[in-house]
């Protein structure tokens, strides 16, 4: 049973960079992508990009492109997120979640998530 | 504003049965499957429907998805205090070339 573990809370002040972390523990760790996904207060949910921890592979949704750049440390089961150019409207909750795909039948899901990174930006 | 288009809220009494909609294009529901999370307050989603249709293990079976061209709907069944949290709708776009979710609804039991 795979569990993301992320790392604790960050205050940033604008145009700074932020870099939140995502363990996996339990389970196969390079098989499965890792996704991010983003949470503003009080709204829904948004993709931001993924990695294969296996190959390094990364692509990153179009609005985020040049500002996000995803990492991982295999040794230690560890992928990582760094935004960068914060602004007010980057405050939220980050999330870390695995891409599974099952054994067959095609389809891919989010499942396990990492308990949350909130990030505020502020001066 | 979301790629995919949900209700802002729904609402049923005890043993009631709740559907919430999301709509989509031929991008991203009409040709890829859906998958429903659910979020309480303060937590992480939670993956409650996947492919369309499935449940994860420990999903009660009162949650049950379904899907009809570029829609899917989630019923939730014999409604329970429990219930209350937001849902969201999540499905590859081909277009976009990435993962689009609704804007989330929440669910009250009276």
């Amino acid at each position: 049973q795979v569990q993301l573990v992320q790392s604790g809370a960050e205050v940033k002040k604008p145009g700074a960079s932020v870099k939140v972390s995502c363990k996996a523990s339990g389970d196969t760790f390079s098989n499965f992508d890792i996704n991010w996904v983003r949470q503003a207060p009080g709204q829904g949910l948004e993709s931001m990009g993924w990695m294969n921890p296996n190959s390094g592979n990364a692509a990153s949704a179009q609005k985020f492109l040049g500002r996000v750049t995803m990492t991982r440390n295999t040794s230690i089961r560890t992928v990582y997120m760094e935004l960068s150019g914060l602004r007010s409207e980057d405050t939220a909750v980050y999330y870390c979640a695995r891409m599974d795909y099952g054994d067959n039948g095609g389809g891919k899901w989010f499942d396990p998530w990492g308990q949350g990174t909130l990030v505020t930006v502020s001066s | 504003q979301s790629v995919l288009t949900q209700p802002p809220s729904a609402s049923g009494t005890p043993g009631q049965r709740v559907t919430i909609s999301c709509s989509g294009s031929g991008s991203n529901i009409g040709s890829n499957y859906v998958n429903w999370y659910q979020q309480f307050p303060g937590t992480a989603p939670k993956l409650l429907v996947y492919r369309n249709i499935q449940r994860p293990s420990g999903v009660p079976d009162r949650f049950s998805g379904s899907k009809s061209g570029t829609s899917v709907s989630l019923a939730i069944s014999g409604l329970r205090s429990e219930d209350e949290a937001d849902y969201y709708c999540a499905a590859w776009d081909d277009s976009l070339r990435g993962w689009v979710f609704g804007g989330g609804t929440k669910v009250t039991v009276l």
